[in-house]
């Protein structure tokens, strides 16, 4: 596609769910970032994908947070038993190689809301 | 201590008038980026313009110009000729090039709001 594409745009969910949260990005990008903003503050790093393997997740809060990218181009995070502490946005980034000057292509993020 | 401070939460700005908006950061990396993002409502990241650590000039793309000041570690996004449609939240994000994962840390966030 022309951009990086995340669904859904909303998720509202009860304490204690599972959710997955889709992100299919710019067609041949190796590298691909989830962030998580939070209301009124910056996106913070969550983990970082080259290709299909999880280059640095160190950004992951706790094991509740996963994300996988198995062919190397979509990538679903997924978090478990979620708490209302991790509604936020969820952004997704992609970008040709992870060292661009012209920066990183952004989805419009999945809003997640835990009640 | 804070990798990219933005001091100011938000500001005004007359329409057709010149705005800046300031960011300082924080680094022992001698390779780095600096990157500006504008986001409006609608919740997507904009990129702006970009500013390496090793480039003798300023940056500047259009309305937007970077006034990148390395010894006092600031890059501040200067923006000219304001239009309503720049009303926005504005991040200022660093990448270290020393960090294997090349993920962009990013400030608090700055609300410009124009006014006509």
């Amino acid at each position: 596609g022309a951009g990086v594409s995340q669904t859904p745009s909303n998720k509202v969910t009860e304490k204690g769910k599972y959710v997955e949260l889709r992100c299919d990005p710019i067609s041949g990008h190796t590298a691909l970032y989830w962030y998580r903003q939070s209301l009124g503050q910056g996106p913070e790093f969550l983990i970082y994908f080259q290709g299909t393997g999880a280059a640095d997740d160190s950004g992951l809060p706790n094991d509740r947070f996963f994300a996988v990218r198995p062919e190397g181009s979509v990538s679903t995070l997924k978090i478990q038993r979620t708490e209302r502490g991790d509604s936020a946005v969820y952004l997704c980034a992609s970008s040709l190689t992870g060292l661009s000057g012209a920066g990183y292509t952004f989805g419009s993020g999945t809003r997640l809301t835990v009640v | 201590a804070q990798k990219i401070t933005q001091t100011q939460p938000g500001m005004f700005v007359q329409e057709k008038e010149a705005v800046t908006l300031d960011c300082t950061y924080d680094t022992s990396d001698p390779s780095y980026g600096l990157f500006w993002y504008k986001q409006p409502s609608s919740g997507e990241m904009i990129f702006l313009i970009y500013q390496g650590s090793y480039d003798q000039q300023n940056a500047t793309e259009g309305r937007y110009s970077l006034n990148f000041q390395k010894a006092r570690k600031s890059a501040n996004l200067v923006i000219s000729a304001s239009q309503l449609g720049d009303s926005a939240m504005y991040f200022c994000a660093m990448r270290e090039n020393n960090n294997a994962g090349n993920m962009l840390t990013f400030g608090g966030g700055t609300r410009l709001m124009v006014k006509p």
